[in-house]
């Protein structure tokens, strides 16, 4: 159990365009998604918080409107890349916590890797 | 910086012998966990320890928490060649927020 999928695995777009990733928990309800990126040999930086229903809550340094999030299902979370920039290619990871459980256990998805051209 | 440290950045060793990474972290927790990443692939949880826990084992894996010095180590027994991933940890202050370390690369030479 506790099974996280991401949608697509891979994405390549032209500078300007937007990108939306989806993130699944699959056979569980999630409470809270999170989104993290990380760029080459790095480590994961969280991006931002989301709780079913509500709006995301934002880490310093990332703008939000330009990071779209949208959680609109205890199940269901999407990230939105809006006029994407080659800066903006990186692997972005999602992870999904369950209302029941060990708590503040997360299940992370298999990553995007998104590359902007 | 958000993140803790880890060291060392980067291991290699033989099968067969044991790894040791380790991990430290600026703020209290409330548990801290460790992760595995096989190159360009998603997270898989490994082992939780809670701060009230000094030691943890699972299978091959041994982790150990010392929250007087805000660090941890993971050791790995009788490496194989599959154990060569990235290995994270990742600290949880509470509520839901995990601040991850800046990983180990680990290269196990079979």
């Amino acid at each position: 159990g506790a099974v996280v999928s991401q949608h697509p695995s891979w994405v390549i777009c032209k500078s300007g365009t937007s990108v939306k990733i989806e993130c699944r928990s699959l056979d569980f309800q999630a409470t809270t998604m999170f989104w993290y990126r990380q760029f080459p040999k790095q480590s994961l930086m969280l991006m931002a918080t989301s709780n079913e229903g509500s709006k995301a809550t934002y880490e310093q340094g990332v703008e939000k409107d330009k990071f779209l999030i949208n959680h609109a299902s205890l199940t269901l979370s999407t990230l939105t890349v809006t006029s994407a920039h080659p800066e903006d290619s990186s692997f972005y990871i999602c992870s999904a916590s369950r209302l029941a459980g060990v708590p503040y256990e997360q299940y992370f998805g298999p990553g995007t890797r998104l590359t902007v051209t | 910086s958000q993140q803790g440290e880890e060291d060392p950045q980067a291991l290699s060793i033989q099968e067969g012998e044991n790894a040791t990474m380790n991990c430290s972290y600026k703020t209290s927790i409330n548990n801290l966990q460790w992760y595995r990443q096989n190159s360009g692939r998603g997270l898989v949880h490994l082992i939780l320890i809670r701060s009230n826990e000094r030691e943890k084992h699972s299978g091959r894996l041994r982790v150990t928490l010392d929250t007087s010095k805000k660090s941890s180590s993971l050791l790995i027994t009788a490496s194989r060649a599959a154990d060569t991933a990235s290995y994270f940890c990742a600290s949880n202050t509470g509520g839901f927020k995990t601040i991850f370390g800046a990983g180990t690369r680990l290269f196990v030479k079979a």
